[in-house]
């Protein structure tokens, strides 16, 4: 069955970076789009990137463009977010999600993992 | 950048009562238009896509209806296990974009 399992959140100053990564498995990574969708504390949910499945195409939320790159490593099944000039209102719990069919909705969702951005 | 309105942001309904919560998009999104439920403490799950299908193993009480901008979701009987946060969201193009969400509680 398809896991995705997020990894490398925490604690981090505001105008610090942190690597997050989705590693994949149950299913055939390299052919499927993949997101980055967060959830700040007690609110709804927020689109933050996208990858086509060669990740040849990225696009990105206004509020994290220049910021974040989204990228995957379809040897290693794995999917990551870079986070720059990391701020307050980055605070939240990022879920990585996979497509069903090209540019379809999310079928799948890891379990998130929490970066905290506070002094 | 097209958006997601939905409402109400809550609601607090009997149990067995009929449901609908409403989201409108800026523009016409056709029927690219998902449905999700995020429990307390839990990830996000489908349960109608293409604006109108049912998920496979979600129950026959959720559906939804629209194209164009406007869709609903209904529950034709709410039940104990539906309290959730529910999300709208806009796919086939960037930006992927979610609503802000329904809350629905049981009175």
């Amino acid at each position: 069955q398809v896991q995705l399992v997020e990894s490398g959140g925490g604690v981090v100053q505001p105008g610090r970076s942190l690597r997050l990564s989705c590693a994949a498995s149950g299913f055939t990574f390299s052919i499927f789009g993949m997101h980055w969708v967060r959830q700040a504390p007690g609110k709804g949910l927020e689109w933050v990137a996208a990858i086509s499945y060669d990740g040849s195409n990225e696009d990105y939320a206004d509020s994290v463009k220049g910021r974040f790159t989204i990228s995957r490593d379809n040897s290693k099944n794995t999917l990551y977010v870079q986070l720059n000039s990391l701020r307050a209102e980055d605070t939240a719990v990022y879920y990585c999600a996979k497509e069903i069919v090209s540019s379809s909705w999310f079928h799948d969702w890891g379990q998130g993992t929490l970066v905290t951005v506070s002094s | 950048d097209i958006q997601m309105t939905q409402s109400p942001s809550s609601l607090s309904a009997s149990v067995g009562d009929r449901i609908t919560i409403t989201c409108r998009a800026s523009q016409g999104i056709n029927n690219y238009l998902a449905w999700y439920q995020q429990k307390p403490g839990k990830v996000p799950k489908v349960l109608i896509y293409a604006a109108s299908t049912l998920q496979s193993g979600v129950p026959s009480r959720f559906s939804g209806s629209g194209s164009g901008t406007d869709f609903t979701l209904t529950i034709s009987s709410l039940q104990p296990e539906d309290v959730a946060t529910y999300y709208c969201q806009k796919y086939n193009s960037a930006p992927w974009t979610f609503g802000q969400g329904t809350k629905v509680e049981i009175k």
